[in-house]
């Protein structure tokens, strides 16, 4: 069946680490998306990339980086820059993406990072 | 940042019980409207996209209607279910001084007592 794939479900980092999150969708889309959500908080967007090998920063791309070589994946690294990384990460996709874009977004089922 | 809110922030309702919560965004360069649904433990799920001024959608018991010259949208539920609870997020889809052209609200988390 098409959908999104993240993985791992679950990560744990040690202080001073990258580590990359996985996002794999097979529903042939253009547009893919990453969010942060915190306790008590909704989804904030990291980086979203309308077209492969293009992406734009979101409202929380500090300490992030993201690829998008190939339309299906668009892996998200965390790295040591980010202070506060402990959260949970959500990866979407939609058909299109860009202004006017009316294509609702598909979601994965997460990646919770926690700081050892 | 783009100030989109959702009221109330969470809602107890009895089974049987309809209800309905609101999504206020700035009405400037609206291009379209999403509502979501979020259970514990799923991942989101679209439930309808809307873009015209006085748009009114229908998904089974639920329904919404949107305001773009105001700048909100309101989400019912008729009849509410157990299953029904989860968390209903609202996205405008627009663009501001920053280029911004999708945001989240905070949600709505609604708890329907059986």
């Amino acid at each position: 069946d098409g959908g999104i794939t993240q993985s791992p479900k679950y990560l744990f980092r040690k202080e001073g680490q990258n580590v990359t999150l996985s996002c794999e969708q097979n529903l042939n889309h253009d547009a893919m998306y990453w969010y942060r959500q915190d306790p008590g908080q909704g989804l904030r967007l990291i980086y979203y990339s309308q077209i492969v090998n293009d992406f734009q920063k979101g409202d929380i791309a500090e300490g992030y980086s993201v690829s998008r070589e190939k339309k299906e994946s668009f892996p998200l690294t965390v790295t040591s820059a980010q202070k506060n990384p402990t959260a949970f990460y959500l990866c979407a996709s939609s058909a299109t993406g860009g202004i006017g874009n009316n294509q609702p977004q598909h979601f994965g089922d997460g990646t919770r990072l926690s700081i050892l | 940042i783009l100030n989109v809110e959702q009221s109330p922030q969470s809602l107890h309702v009895q089974e049987g019980d309809s209800t309905n919560f609101t999504c206020s965004f700035p009405s400037s360069n609206f291009y379209a409207l999403h509502w979501y649904r979020w259970e514990t433990a799923k991942s989101p799920e679209a439930l309808f996209v809307m873009t015209l001024n006085g748009d009114e959608k229908k998904k089974g018991r639920i329904s919404a209607t949107l305001n773009t010259k105001e700048g909100y949208s309101y989400l019912y539920i008729k009849g509410s279910q157990p299953e029904d609870s989860a968390t209903y997020l609202c996205a405008p889809d627009r663009v501001d001084n920053y280029g911004q052209n999708f945001v989240f609200g905070p949600g709505t988390r609604l708890s329907v007592l059986p």
